[in-house]
């Protein structure tokens, strides 16, 4: 079946550090994945879009991974802040040609000044 | 330039009702989709509209329906509410351009 798993514990780090969150998934296939923010209440903020023939993209703090082999994404906050306390959402989209996602449940980051 | 609006924030309804939901895409943004955010089940798609046609949808039962005008506003229903159905209903708006989504606030539903 398939399925798009990410570490559902929390992640606590210290502001400065880097914090890194998984994204693993399963038959499928998708041509893009993207890396959302969602705050308590709040609706999912695109943060990053990467392509299947993509390896690696970065914005600013933010670095994400990609590597279809292993089927796994990784994403990068460097020097974390406590205002990226959030939940963060990883999400595939199939290359359908619509604009439908498929999320995986997300991490909550929690980062401690 | 205003963001994707949706209405009402919050709703409480009991069961067997039905309910609609309203969702206002940024202005030039043609599709629209519609999420349902559950703590058990994360953000689970539901369908989405382009152009006043429905051109995908989710796992739902049929009590899930929605349409959009040709102002590309759009709206979904429920019927014969269940408790299981209360969530955060989200819907999300992107042009054609680009493949990247706007999120609304969602309207959080309770169903007693």
């Amino acid at each position: 079946s398939q399925k798009i798993e990410q570490n559902s514990e929390a992640l606590n780090i210290q502001e400065g550090k880097t914090a890194t969150l998984t994204c693993n998934y399963t038959n499928y296939s998708p041509a893009y994945l993207q890396w959302y923010r969602q705050d308590p209440g709040r609706g999912p903020v695109f943060l990053l879009l990467i392509r299947e023939n993509e390896k690696e993209k970065r914005k600013e703090r933010l670095k994400v991974t990609f590597d279809t082999t292993l089927k796994q994404s990784l994403f990068h906050i460097t020097a974390s802040q406590p205002a990226d306390s959030a939940t963060y959402l990883c999400a595939l989209e199939l290359n359908s040609g619509y604009s439908t996602l498929t999320f995986g449940k997300g991490t909550m980051l929690l980062v401690s000044p | 330039k205003a963001g994707v609006t949706q209405t009402p924030r919050y709703l409480i309804k009991t069961r067997g009702q039905q309910v609609t939901l309203s969702c206002s895409p940024i202005s030039g943004h043609r599709s629209v989709s519609w999420y349902q955010q559950t703590p058990g089940q994360g953000l689970q798609f539901l369908f989405e509209y382009f152009s006043e046609t429905q051109r995908n949808k989710g796992n739902f039962p049929g009590r899930f329906s929605g349409r959009q005008f040709s102002n590309s506003r759009s709206e979904m229903n429920v019927s014969t509410l269940e408790l299981g159905d209360s969530a955060l209903y989200l819907c999300a708006s992107s042009g054609t351009g680009g493949k990247e989504p706007f999120f609304g606030q969602g309207t959080r539903l309770t169903v007693v």
